[in-house]
């Protein structure tokens, strides 16, 4: 069965350090998506990227956080320069489609300390 | 803006039924998930209901009533393994992200 896959499972970085968590979606998916979770919070919802652009994004994905699909096959997430803050679990997800039924496939995440 | 809420914990008995409530609140309805997410894993996909009423599915069911802002995910014949925290998503936006609750984590004991 086709997955979501990301690299690495587990980063860890000092502050102030750049980092790129990378996911390869689903093959014929079309929308894609990072999602962050703190340690015992709920999942929040980063940006959505589709077409080769972003689609939307929270309040969370700020001029520190970038995405980029460099090739067709990855989908990356970068943090400019990290804050002690932004340790958390971080997940990819696609979808094929746009509708709302479509449903949306986690990888198994890239766990992110910061020192 | 969306809300959704739902209890924080919940426990039950090996063999048991349990029902874990869900209300929202949405700017625009697209249709509610409910996700299971075991303990440092990846949500993974349970049911979606966009129509009143009840979706079954093996020992899962899921239901929806739109005008009452309510949802729950009902768990029959439980296992052990079915400890895990459910989680009630509302898709939104023109890429259908996710906005999710919580959780519930449930904890099934022998």
């Amino acid at each position: 069965e086709p997955e979501v896959t990301q690299t690495p499972s587990h980063q860890v970085t000092q502050m102030g350090q750049e980092v790129i968590l990378r996911c390869v979606p689903i093959s014929n998916h079309l929308y894609f998506y990072w999602y962050r979770q703190i340690l015992g919070q709920k999942v929040e919802f980063l940006v959505s990227f589709y077409n080769n652009e972003i689609s939307e994004k929270s309040e969370i994905f700020d001029d520190q956080f970038s995405v980029e699909r460099p090739d067709g096959s990855n989908f990356t997430l970068k943090i400019r320069s990290t804050k002690l803050e932004d340790s958390a679990m971080y997940f990819c997800a696609s979808t094929e489609g746009e509708s709302s039924y479509n449903e949306q496939f986690f990888g198994p995440g890239t766990r992110l300390t910061v020192l | 803006g969306q809300n959704i809420d739902q209890p924080t914990e919940m426990t039950a008995t090996e063999g048991a039924i349990v029902q874990i409530n869900c209300t929202y609140q949405t700017s625009g309805f697209n249709g509610l998930f409910w996700y299971q997410q075991h303990a440092g894993e990846a949500p993974t996909f349970l049911s979606y209901n966009v129509l009143d009423g009840l979706e079954e599915k093996g020992r899962f069911s899921s239901f929806l009533s739109r005008s009452k802002g309510y949802s729950y995910l009902l768990l029959k014949e439980l296992q052990m393994k079915d400890s895990a925290s459910y989680l009630c998503a509302a898709p939104r936006g023109s890429a259908r992200q996710l906005t999710f609750g919580s959780g519930t984590q449930l904890t099934v004991l022998p």
